[in-house]
């Protein structure tokens, strides 16, 4: 089966950094994407890897290792308005969109 | 670009009644549009796939007659919950990709669908 796994919920503080790691196992492998999702609202586009390295966006970066099946996003200079969710999906080989459960993250002063 | 639309973007409903949602991509041609269901706490549920011209295909335990899925354009997908009762409450999210485009989805901002 298609399965995605990424940690429930994560901690952190303000002003501090946070790695939120998702591995998953598809039927290939078409590109991964990370959403935030703040409470009542609908997710907005984070990242995309579909390449393995690095990709920086501002404070945002993520990672992808295709080899193992793995992702992280990694947040720094954390801010308040950070927690969120925080959703791992991955595009598969008939480009379905299959998803994690997501993580919500709390940022504490 | 890539921007997307519902409408409501919250109803409350009496039991017994139906509701109607509408997806529209405003800067694009969406042939493919989806719609998500997600209860609190709980991530995305894909409902259902559709496609322009074509009937929409359902996901495993998704009522097709009672979840009616349009999607008579290109830039419009309508989701109507027929018979809704309490159970039916929860945030309904549609997306929709660009024609060409075989990845990304963009999302509308949801739907709060609450019935009494």
């Amino acid at each position: 089966g298609q399965n995605i796994d990424q940690p429930t919920e994560m901690t952190a503080t303000e002003g501090a950094i946070v790695q939120i790691n998702c591995t998953y196992q598809t039927s290939g492998f078409n590109g991964l994407f990370w959403y935030q999702q703040h409470a009542g609202e609908a997710p907005t586009f984070l990242s995309y890897n579909v390449l393995d390295g690095l990709e920086e966006k501002g404070r945002f970066s993520s990672f992808l290792s295709r080899s193992k099946g793995y992702s992280y996003l990694l947040l720094k200079e954390l801010q308040m308005k950070d927690s969120a969710s925080y959703l791992c999906a991955v595009t598969d080989s008939n480009y379905q969109l299959i998803w994690g459960a997501g993580t919500k993250l709390i940022i504490k002063p | 670009g890539a921007v997307v639309s519902q409408h409501p973007s919250w109803v409350i409903c009496k039991s017994g009644t139906s509701v109607k949602i509408e997806c529209r991509s405003l800067d694009f041609q969406a042939t493919t549009m989806f719609w998500y269901r997600q209860f609190p706490k709980q991530s995305l549920m894909l409902m259902a796939t559709s496609n322009e011209g074509s009937k929409a295909t359902y996901e495993q335990g998704v009522e097709k007659d009672k979840f009616l899925i349009n999607h008579a354009s290109l830039t419009l997908s309508t989701l109507t919950v027929t018979s809704a009762h309490p159970e039916d409450s929860s945030f309904y999210i549609c997306s929709a990709k660009r024609q060409g485009d075989y990845n990304e989805q963009f999302f509308g901002p949801g739907t709060r669908l609450t019935v009494l």
